[in-house]
């Protein structure tokens, strides 16, 4: 089975400022996905950024960029230039190659500060 | 293109009682997806359908099931209601779901049990 853990319940960060949101994850699986997801007071979820294991380049989108670290399980998404839209809750998520499902972490609540 | 729907928005139900919630997918899509998410658990992983067969299943009783129909919509239903069913149940869409292609997720339907 497949877990997935963000450590940091809450965050806050200045507008225009870089945050790092952490995230790891276990799993025994050597093909997998890895996503960030937003869910802003809306409650929709959108897909912020998304990482294949079998690449070594980490993923950008934007003002997005994800440092994975694949042998530590680690899986962290910066911030760049924090706009007061970002504020939400971040989902770090996890699936294996044919699994059909997400497995998510209990996610961190971002606000972003004028 | 009109995104993920889900019907209704907001939903009290009595404990005992049974409930059905709606999804319809983007068009096109076919592979649907439903997460249950509560403060505690956060978001857990109910079923996936694709061409309205069940290709995965989350661990939960027997007292929540689903279906999809013939154009892609998919309907959830839990019967005899209990407290801790009360949650944000979430609906996923994509393309065919394999792990390079994007869910969208809709806005959700909050049941509240009593």
């Amino acid at each position: 089975a497949q877990t997935v853990t963000q450590s940091q319940p809450e965050m806050s960060v200045q507008d225009a400022e870089t945050v790092t949101l952490s995230c790891t994850y276990d799993t025994s699986e050597n093909n997998y996905y890895l996503f960030w997801y937003k869910q802003p007071p809306s409650r929709q979820m959108i897909l912020v950024i998304r990482q294949e294991a079998y690449k070594q380049q980490n993923a950008t989108e934007n003002r997005f960029s994800v440092n994975f670290q694949k042998a530590a399980k680690s899986f962290s998404l910066k911030i760049s230039d924090s706009q007061l839209g970002d504020t939400a809750m971040y989902f770090c998520a996890f699936t294996a190659a044919g699994s059909y499902q997400l497995t998510f972490g209990k996610g961190t609540k971002l606000s972003v500060i004028p | 293109k009109a995104g993920v729907t889900q019907t209704p928005r907001y939903l009290i139900k009595t404990r005992g009682q049974q409930v059905t919630l709606s999804c319809s997918p983007i068009s096109g899509h076919r592979s649907v997806s439903w997460y249950q998410q509560t403060p505690g658990q956060g978001l857990q992983f109910l079923f996936e359908y694709f061409s309205e067969t069940q290709r995965n299943k989350g661990n939960f009783p027997g007292r929540f099931s689903g279906r999809q129909f013939s154009n892609s919509r998919s309907e959830m239903n839990v019967s005899t209601l209990e407290l801790g069913d009360s949650a944000l149940y979430l609906c996923a869409s994509s393309l065919m779901w394999t792990e390079n292609t994007e869910a969208f997720f809709g806005q959700g339907t909050r049941l509240t049990v009593v």
